[in-house]
This record gives structure tokens, sequence and C-alpha cells, in this order.
């Protein structure tokens, strides 16, 4: 596609579920990075790809956090024994990967996750 | 450690209206500076980002922002405001590898 997808658009589970949401990335673009933004609020980073690799991964708030980009294209981030305050939308950007600094990050229309 | 501000968290103006969203930073370096719009259901779209060139910079849609280092500013504008501009502006400060975005500025435009 022309740009990011993230599937699924809205997830809801229980508190103590586990999810997975899903980044499909621009194709060629070699950055990838997951921000949480909660109501009111402005997208906060989570973690960052370079490649396969984490190059970042500071903004993970603990370890129930995980994400993987195994092939460099699609990346997953996954949240064990989730609570309701990992209530938030989750959005996935890629960027070609030039300079952290400086990339265009180009945003998916993020999932919404809802913790009962 | 760097951050952004932006000041009102809504905004409403009249259709042909002049807009202006205020975003002051915080950055121990010299920073890049981005806005971003998001319409409901959409990701955030790239409007313009400064990276140290021209001070003024022009963006889609008609927006512009200028970069003044004195007043640690990067205020968006906009002559003439459209229906259509209606959406949530973020304000975005990048500078050693990570980047902060602000609250965030609903726009209204009144017709």
């Amino acid at each position: 596609g022309a740009g990011v997808s993230q599937t699924p658009s809205n997830k809801v589970t229980e508190k103590g579920k586990y999810v997975e949401l899903r980044c499909d990335p621009i194709s060629g673009h070699t950055a990838l990075y997951w921000y949480r933004q909660s109501l009111g609020q402005g997208p906060e980073f989570l973690i960052y790809f370079q490649g396969t690799g984490a190059a970042d991964d500071s903004g993970l708030p603990n370890d129930r956090f995980f994400a993987v980009r195994p092939e460099g294209s699609v990346s997953t981030l996954k949240i064990q024994r989730t609570e309701r305050g990992d209530s938030a939308v989750y959005l996935c950007a890629s960027s070609l990967g030039s300079g952290r600094s400086t990339d265009t990050q180009y945003f998916g229309p993020g999932t919404r996750l809802t913790v009962l | 450690a760097q951050s952004v501000t932006q000041l009102g968290s809504h905004v409403s103006v009249s259709e042909g209206a002049l807009v202006l969203l205020r975003c002051n930073y915080s950055s121990s370096v010299p920073p890049y500076l981005f806005w971003y719009v998001q319409y409901p259901n959409q990701g955030l779209q790239l409007l313009l980002k400064y990276t140290s060139a021209a001070t003024l910079v022009k963006g889609i849609n008609g927006f512009e922002a200028e970069f003044k280092k004195s007043e640690t500013s990067f205020h968006l504008t906009k002559p003439s405001a459209h229906m259509s501009d209606a959406a949530e502006y973020f304000c975005a400060v990048s500078s050693l590898n990570d980047m902060r975005f602000g609250a965030g500025t609903r726009l209204t435009v009144k017709p």
C-alpha cells in the first residue's frame, strides 16, 4: 500500500489478557517507530527500529511491553497482562532512516486499544 | 531534555480569519522542529518542518511557520482559515535522536 497500515483498527480486551498490534510500514522505509497517544495528549515515544534491531527502546513503560521486527518490515507490538492504564491509541510511523532527528515520519491511523 | 509547549488546547477562528497556533520549545542543542496535523480517525500528517535552513518554512495547505531562536518559538500560521482546516495540530521538537510532541491544539473553524 501507499501508506503505513495498522491492524486492528480497534481492539477491546480484558484486563490481564495478551494483545498484539501490527504495523505495516511504507515499503523501503528502514526506520519504524511506535508511539502511544492517550486522550488529550500528543504521541509518546515507545520504541524505534532501524532495520530488524531495536535501536532505542527507552520509551517502553515496563517489561510487559515488547516489540519485534524480524524481517525489517512488519512490526508487532506485544503487550502482556494488559492493564486498564494501557488503554490508548497506539501509533506506528516509518521513515527512510536517513537521519532520525530530521527524517519525516509517516504515521499510520493507529490502533485504539481498550482494556476493560 | 527537550520539550514542547503548545499554548492553547483549543483555538476557534472564523472561516477566512488568520490562524495562529503557538508552539514554544526547549532544547539544549539546535533543534529540528515539525508541525503535524491529525484529522479524525487518520494518522498524523506532516505539515512542515524546520531543519536549520530558512527560518520561515512553508508547508502544505497554505500553512507556514517561523523559527525564532530568541523566542524559542515555532508558531504555525495561515492567513485565511478554511473549514477543512479543522483538525488537531501537533508541534514536535527533535534533537539528539529524540522526538517529543506537544499535547496538541484542536482548531475549530466557524462558518
